[in-house]
């Protein structure tokens, strides 16, 4: 019954490779995030998604890319992976309105470009 | 635009010590406050939420905060730490309406000893 599940949990993988991190929500809410966590701790949200708008940090290198084909999913794509791209990606995901705006956090997909 | 300083990146303490864990914020209007726990190799989870009303906080494991509006202060206190506490700690503030993208600090590294 996990809450937000990540997929997979750890990848190693070439530099200039293409691969895709999965994010599955089953709390039914209507807005996910991508966040990149560096090896200091610090905290970068890269992409914000909800039924009606994409809302993209513009510090992302458009080699990021965001995909979500219904409303439980949000997978992040990256092309022609760089050194700087190894860290801990996570996702998130919270209920808009209500006065709420919790978010809840994957355990993380621990990504090493070699 | 909002900004969260933590101010201390690690704190060392003692077993059953008190502990606080200082978060100052700016944003020019109103906010919701947050504290996250990130255990090593897992997510984040919430810890306490100010959101409005009482300014002192309870959240999970004995961790309380406190809202002061006139210091734009929201500093996370335990009376008696444990072991169990060691933990990254991230203070977050977002505000309400439009695209939620809740601003994190630098996090503080809680450390207990015993």
């Amino acid at each position: 019954d996990t809450a937000v599940s990540q997929t997979p949990k750890y990848l190693v993988t070439q530099m200039g490779n293409d691969k895709s991190i999965k994010c599955e929500q089953n709390l039914g809410h209507d807005t996910m995030y991508w966040y990149k966590q560096d090896s200091k701790k610090f905290l970068k949200i890269m992409f914000s998604y909800n039924n009606k708008e994409l809302i993209i940090n513009e510090t992302v290198p458009n080699r990021f890319s965001p995909k979500s084909p219904d409303k439980a999913h949000l997978n992040l794509h990256i092309n022609s992976l760089e050194l700087g791209d190894s860290a801990v990606y996570f996702c998130a995901s919270t209920q808009m309105g209500h006065h709420q705006e919790t978010q809840y956090f994957g355990p993380g997909t621990r990504l090493l470009v070699l | 635009a909002q900004s969260v300083t933590q101010l201390d990146s690690q704190v060392p303490v003692f077993e059953e010590a008190p502990v606080e864990l200082r978060c100052n914020y700016s944003s020019s209007v109103s906010v919701y406050l947050f504290w996250y726990v990130q255990y090593p190799n897992q997510g984040l989870q919430l810890l306490l939420k100010y959101l409005s009303g009482s300014t002192l906080v309870k959240g999970i494991n004995g961790f309380e905060a406190e809202f002061n509006k006139s210091q734009t202060s929201f500093h996370l206190r335990k009376p008696s730490v444990h072991i169990s506490d060691t933990a990254e700690y991230f203070c977050a503030v977002g505000r309400s309406g439009g695209s939620y993208i809740p601003t994190f600090g630098r996090g503080t590294s809680l450390i207990v000893h015993p």
